[in-house]
């Protein structure tokens, strides 16, 4: 099993959808979570933290399940600018472990 | 924010020879930085953690001698891979953490092509 799991891509949806990726790790040691986002050729850039509570970032939202050990992010109103490969990232003992991304493409 | 700086950019070379990239953190100090190679439609795979003053420490079926890294200061990391292939073509990228628990921040990837 791998060590952070993501739903497979590719996502293609319209302008103005709402869209939601979903994430397993299975070290329950973990410590930190977060989203990155990765366009072509780049290097990824944090998207969000991801909190147990749950948080909000203007289209975007994070939810992490301890228990479940599961991770979550949800874009609404999906713009053509947010075209990416979306990394769902692990910290655990410092290290950073990422899941294989999700690309997503926004079609006008 | 902070800053990672990342060089070469793209690098081309002949098989058989050697390559350094560097890893630099800017504006903080890092004890430790994280080396990772992502192949076209991948993720982004660990490869080793660079420790400032002391060994690395390589993940499982990374080639240690194959893949150099130094930490000799608490700013910089270098990788050079060494009688490159081209199957060592790829995209080299590092990262820094500033604490424990906080976000990684990148340098801006070295793509190596190997001929």
């Amino acid at each position: 099993r791998k060590e952070v799991e993501q739903d497979p891509g590719p996502f293609n949806v319209p302008e103005g959808a709402t869209v939601a990726f979903n994430c397993t790790y299975s070290n329950s040691a973990s410590q930190s979570f977060f989203w990155y986002r990765q366009d072509c050729r780049k290097e990824p850039k944090l998207l969000m933290s991801v909190y147990s509570s749950g948080n909000e970032d203007g289209r975007f939202t994070a939810q992490l399940n301890r228990a479940s050990q599961y991770i979550s992010l949800l874009i609404r109103d999906s713009k053509l600018s947010d075209s990416a490969t979306y990394l769902c990232v692990v910290n655990w003992g410092g290290k950073l472990i990422f899941g294989q991304g999700t690309e997503l493409s926004v079609k006008p | 924010g902070a800053v990672v700086s990342q060089h070469p950019s793209r690098v081309i070379c002949k098989s058989g020879t050697s390559v350094k990239i560097e890893c630099r953190s800017l504006d903080f100090q890092a004890t430790t930085m994280f080396w990772y190679r992502q192949f076209p439609k991948q993720s982004l795979m660990l490869m080793a953690t660079s420790n400032e003053g002391s060994k690395a420490t390589y993940e499982q079926g990374v080639e240690k001698d194959k893949f150099l890294i130094n930490h000799a200061s608490l700013t910089l990391s270098t990788l050079t891979v060494t009688s490159a292939h081209p199957e060592d073509s790829s995209f080299y990228i590092c990262s820094a953490l500033p604490g424990q628990n906080t976000e990684a921040f990148f340098g801006q990837g070295t793509r190596l092509t190997v001929v």
